[in-house]
């Protein structure tokens, strides 16, 4: 069956670092997410993409957070600076159609990010 | 804006026993409402959905029901299995927006044999 793939499943980063968090989506599907749980709170919408373009963004994904679909197959979040409160699991997802519509998004099994 | 709260778990349950997570929502307009669940080592995955009130999503005997007048979209389950043991999420769609979901916080479940 088609899964979400993320890489790595932990990183662990210096305060100041640059991250990059790589999903491999569902081949077929158009669209595609970043989500984020801090621990024990909710799971929190970064982005979309869709047509080789950022579709929809919170406030959250300020200007040190991009995406890139750099060669049709992954997927990536950069987090340029990283700060402590960016410790998270970044949860990737991909649809067929936009998820608002359809609800149905496929995740990856997530990339825990720890900030020291 | 938009959001959903559900109820704090973790949730411990037997096998067997009946259960039922809260959630209730806020929202502009007619969402569409979900359950995803995410068992260990897994990401999430889509349960049951609802897309208009009054319908009612069900999978896996699971249920729930779009409840316009309170605003709910609690999840029930007549009996459940050790196997039901993982994170459950409420989430909405947003009327403002065809590409987003939102979603809670998740309920942790844990059935005992």
């Amino acid at each position: 069956e088609p899964e979400v793939t993320q890489t790595p499943s932990h990183q662990v980063t210096q305060m100041g670092q640059e991250v990059i968090l790589r999903c491999v989506p569902i081949s077929n599907h158009l669209y595609f997410y970043w989500y984020r749980q801090i621990l024990g709170q909710k799971v929190e919408f970064l982005v979309s993409f869709y047509n080789n373009e950022i579709s929809e963004k919170s406030e959250i994904f300020d200007d040190q957070f991009s995406v890139e679909r750099p060669d049709g197959s992954n997927f990536t979040l950069k987090i340029r600076s990283t700060k402590l409160e960016d410790s998270a699991m970044y949860f990737c997802a991909s649809s067929v159609g936009a998820g608002g519509s359809t609800g149905e998004l496929f995740f990856g099994e997530g990339s825990r990010l720890t900030v020291l | 804006g938009d959001s959903v709260t559900q109820m704090e778990g973790p949730v411990t349950l037997s096998e067997e026993a009946c259960l039922t997570i809260n959630c209730t929502y806020t929202a502009t307009g007619y969402p569409s409402l979900f359950w995803y669940v995410q068992y260990p080592g897994e990401g999430l995955q889509l349960l049951l959905k609802a897309t208009k009130a009054d319908d009612k999503g069900s999978n896996k005997g699971f249920e729930a029901t779009y409840r316009k007048e309170t605003t709910s979209f609690h999840l029930e389950k007549g009996s459940v299995q050790v196997s039901d043991s993982a994170v459950y999420f409420c989430a909405l769609s947003s009327y403002s927006s065809a590409s987003k979901i939102i979603f809670g916080s998740g309920t942790r479940l844990s059935i005992r044999p």
